[in-house]
């Protein structure tokens, strides 16, 4: 059964502090990861990756794969208030391509 | 449509009702996925849509849930017999292309209250 664990569960920081947000995983057919952004009811996409120590990069946030140690990093620096959120990573794997996803990581950002 | 659009946007229904959960998907966008996600809890797997492939119905919880896509576009949630542990948001989401190679959107949900 494919398995995708994200780490810590949640988290507190303040502003202008940089975190880091993991996500292992054990999945037959990988095909790609992606982190998703989660502040309300609708996941917003953040990045795929599909292939491993090419970094993804959007502004503050920023992300790197490992297939062969089978974890991603979320980096996200200078954080702000707005950054408080759930992330969510998921696999897409299999012959049927569904999504598989972590329970995600809880982000405060406090002043 | 410029986006994944879900109707209603909340339902409140008495236990031992059926309910239909709309789910408009991004024009052109092949593959069609449901998840529940139940308060606190992760996104959980119901059925996903790709083109005209059977359907991967493998998460429906039981069989008082059931999902239709007509024409390749349109998809309706259906649970019958609601239960209150049905409780939940429902999220659809919709993709281009087959093969896991391109990222999946999201709707803004149905929040489901069973009462």
């Amino acid at each position: 059964e494919d398995k995708v664990v994200q780490s810590p569960l949640s988290l507190v920081v303040h502003e202008g502090d940089t975190v880091t947000l993991n996500c292992s995983y054990e999945v037959t057919n990988f095909r790609s990861l992606l982190w998703y952004k989660q502040e309300k009811k609708a996941p917003t996409f953040l990045f795929m990756l599909t292939s491993s120590g090419i970094e993804k990069k959007s502004g503050r946030l920023s992300s790197i794969l490992d297939k062969k140690e089978l974890f991603s990093i979320l980096n996200i620096t200078a954080t702000q208030t707005g950054d408080s959120a759930v992330y969510l990573c998921a696999l897409n794997t299999g012959t049927a391509s569904k999504l598989t996803f972590g329970t995600g990581t809880r982000l405060q950002v406090t002043l | 449509g410029a986006g994944v659009s879900q109707s209603p946007s909340n339902k409140v229904t008495e236990k031992g009702k059926d309910v239909e959960l709309r789910c408009d998907p991004i024009s052109g966008h092949t593959a069609l996925y449901w998840y529940r996600q139940s308060l606190g809890q992760g996104l959980e797997f119901l059925i996903y849509f790709q083109g005209n492939s059977a359907p991967d119905k493998s998460g429906l919880p039981s069989d008082r849930f059931s999902a239709e896509r007509t024409g390749g576009s349109v998809s309706t949630l259906t649970i019958q017999r609601t239960q209150q542990e049905d409780s939940a948001v429902y999220l659809c989401a919709s993709s281009f292309g087959f093969g896991g190679w391109t990222e999946a959107f999201f709707g803004q949900g149905t929040r489901l209250t069973v009462v």
